[in-house]
């Protein structure tokens, strides 16, 4: 399987704990996104890299929210002390600078229950 | 306010059935527009994306049209099957700034036998 791929697909913690979660794009593509997702709602934009650099961070990314992409392949978004609000869908995408440049596609993403 | 509105928020059609989903927007300046299918529990799968200079654009039995004058579009889904159950998404591009996506809230189509 070529696309994205998101680990885990589904996370439970409490209260309190720290989690992160894995996004592997298609190979080759140098744009990454992360995107929240609340049910009954549209995604989100959280935050996009291009290669390792991180060029965007949306006001919805707060302080206990950290996202890398070391060496522009995979990437990781940690949410630190979590809370109930942050229950959701967390989505990656990537896409290229070749081909079709608007194209994004997606990972089946992370279910995130915090309890 | 969301800048991507779509209408009707939930929707049920018999199997082989024609439908329309309606989408609005205010992003300006526009660049394209996408729409996604979403089933439950999965990411969202691109269907059709159109530039300003595009004012219609098919994917087998779906078809989008694009009126960027009054800033409207529409997802016409034809001989609808049990398959087509999902979310549809309407999402604007603001020009410059393709990265940052303007989602709307999605459709909930519900096909019944």
């Amino acid at each position: 399987d070529t696309g994205v791929s998101q680990d885990p697909r589904h996370k439970i913690t409490k209260r309190g704990q720290n989690v992160t979660f894995r996004c592997d794009p298609i190979s080759e593509h140098n744009r990454l996104y992360w995107y929240r997702q609340t049910l009954g709602q549209g995604p989100e934009f959280l935050t996009y890299f291009q290669n390792e650099a991180q060029l965007e961070k949306s006001r919805l990314l707060s302080d206990r929210f950290s996202a890398e992409r070391p060496k522009g392949s995979f990437s990781t978004l940690e949410i630190q002390r979590t809370e109930q609000g942050d229950s959701a869908m967390y989505l990656c995408a990537s896409s290229s600078k070749q081909g079709k440049p608007y194209e994004q596609y997606f990972g089946p993403g992370t279910r995130l229950t915090v309890t | 306010k969301n800048q991507v509105e779509q209408s009707p928020q939930s929707l049920i059609i018999l199997e082989g059935k024609n439908c329309t989903l309606q989408c609005n927007y205010t992003v300006s300046p526009f660049s394209n527009l996408r729409w996604y299918k979403q089933d439950t529990g999965r990411g969202p799968v691109s269907l059709t994306i159109m530039t300003f200079s595009e004012n219609t654009k098919s994917n087998g039995r779906y078809t989008a049209t694009l009126d960027a004058d009054t800033k409207q579009s529409s997802l016409h889904i034809t001989a609808s099957q049990l398959s087509d159950s999902a979310s549809y998404i309407c999402v604007v591009s603001r020009l410059n700034s393709g990265y940052a996506l303007n989602f709307g809230k999605g459709t909930s189509l519900l096909v019944t036998p």
